[in-house]
């Protein structure tokens, strides 16, 4: 089993929808929890960290819960520029483990 | 002023030649990584020094060999390269008591083996 699962897509949206990527994690020492953004041919960057009771950032709300090792986010109202593939990273230690990434099209 | 560069950004070469990637970061950042990209997107680490000590070496074969003169560098030397060692190498920073999670990418570098 994989460290760190996303379902990989693609998801094709038109603009304005609201779209949910899941992920699911398998080591329980796990101690911090992001959302990346990567644009084609472009590097990672972080969307935004997330938190136990929850977190939200303008359209992006991000969920935890540690006991079923599960890690959601929420993109509300998306526009055209959302479109990217979402990673989900898992950190312990210095360890910063990525999963395979959801690959998200946000069509006009 | 780049935060963390990486060189070359492309590189085409034959199997069984040994090739080096560069990396230098000017964010002071005491922790840089190494990960690989492969063909189906998957990003994987394959070492992390801080304070140009060892701290990560995922199982990679020996023929990579990552060095870090300094803090601020961390290169990678490959040699005898094989057609699977294709894929896009990306270096990154943190700062590892802060530990955001936040991660500096370079822009990566595409290497092709032929």
């Amino acid at each position: 089993r994989k460290e760190v699962e996303q379902d990989p897509g693609p998801f094709n949206v038109p603009e304005g929808a609201t779209v949910a990527f899941n992920c699911t994690y398998s080591n329980s020492a796990s101690q911090s929890f992001f959302w990346y953004r990567q644009d084609c041919r472009k590097e990672p960057k972080l969307l935004m960290s997330v938190y136990s009771s929850g977190n939200e950032d303008g359209r992006f709300t991000a969920q935890l819960n540690r006991a079923s090792q599960y890690i959601s986010l929420l993109i509300r109202d998306s526009k055209l520029s959302d479109s990217a593939t979402y990673l989900c990273v898992v950190n312990y230690g210095q360890n910063f483990v990525f999963g395979p990434g959801t690959r998200l099209s946000v069509l006009p | 002023d780049t935060a963390v560069s990486q060189t070359p950004k492309y590189l085409v070469t034959q199997m069984g030649n040994d090739k080096s990637i560069k990396c230098e970061q000017n964010l002071g950042h005491d922790t840089m990584y190494w990960y690989k990209q492969d063909s189906k997107k998957f990003l994987k680490i394959m070492f992390s020094y801080n304070n140009k000590e060892l701290i990560i070496n995922e199982t990679v074969p020996n023929r990579f060999s990552p060095k870090s003169p300094d803090k601020a560098h961390l290169n990678l030397h490959i040699n005898s390269l094989e057609l699977g060692d294709s894929a896009v190498y990306f270096c990154a920073s943190s700062q590892w008591e802060v530990n955001t999670g936040e991660l500096f990418f370079g822009e990566g570098s595409r290497l092709t083996v032929l």
